[in-house]
């Protein structure tokens, strides 16, 4: 069974573009989650997307949006990048319509640099 | 709202010898935790996984940890390490609940550095 998988592994932008990563979740799998991974501040959660709808958003502003299409996958758009956006973007799915229960499974994300 | 810390940010061991990495979480409801590792250049895999029952949970890899509720801690072990767990550790937890509840939060991670 093939694992969450991410495009691109490494994307370079210049600040003030715009990016999209996309992520496509274990067959199965419902919700979709992305998470930002910076040097120095860890692991925080962005977005989770369920049955095409957005469910809950992070503490991060609106340039940072997404999607979800019928098939499950998804995309993260980042809009007017800027310096401090550098950083692995993982996605990870699950199950269960969400449900708190079922464990997360990651990605190998995608590596975001801006310059 | 949920918090986790761990305690560790990098923990030296000798190949074969034990390592316990320490996590602590702060929670005002019931949570469900979480060990997974990431290993360079690569995603995060998950360990193991509390969700009810024996406070002891097996996970994968050789590797356990006990949920102490009274502590509020939740700490990893391993009782004889190997080169390639060389890698960083995340504990986290997630709120036991409905579709708000989703998100996992983590703590900063525990590099874990084995050598011969």
């Amino acid at each position: 069974e093939a694992g969450v998988t991410q495009s691109p592994t490494h994307l370079i932008k210049t600040r003030g573009q715009q990016a999209t990563l996309r992520c496509s979740p274990i067959s199965g799998h419902t919700s979709v989650y992305w998470y930002q991974q910076a040097l120095g501040l860890g692991l925080q959660f962005l977005l989770w997307y369920d049955e095409g709808e957005e469910r809950n958003r992070g503490n991060f502003p609106p340039r940072f949006s997404g999607r979800q299409f019928p098939n499950y996958s998804s995309e993260l758009n980042v809009n007017a990048l800027e310096l401090e956006d550098s950083a692995l973007y993982l996605c990870a799915s699950s199950s269960g319509k969400g449900q708190s229960n079922q464990p997360q499974h990651f990605g190998d994300g995608t590596r975001l640099s801006i310059l | 709202a949920q918090s986790v810390t761990q305690l560790d940010s990098q923990v030296p061991v000798f190949e074969e010898a034990p390592v316990e990495l320490r996590c602590n979480y702060s929670s005002s409801v019931s949570v469900y935790l979480f060990w997974y590792v990431q290993y360079p250049n690569q995603g995060l895999q998950l360990l193991l996984k509390y969700l009810s029952g024996s406070t002891l949970v097996k996970g994968i890899n050789g590797f356990e940890a006990e949920f102490n509720k009274s502590q509020t801690s939740f700490h990893l072990r391993k009782p004889s390490v190997h080169i390639s767990d060389t890698a960083e550790y995340f504990c986290a937890v997630r709120e036991r609940g409905g579709y708000t509840a989703s998100k996992l939060t983590f703590g900063t991670g525990t590099r874990l550095q084995v050598t011969l």
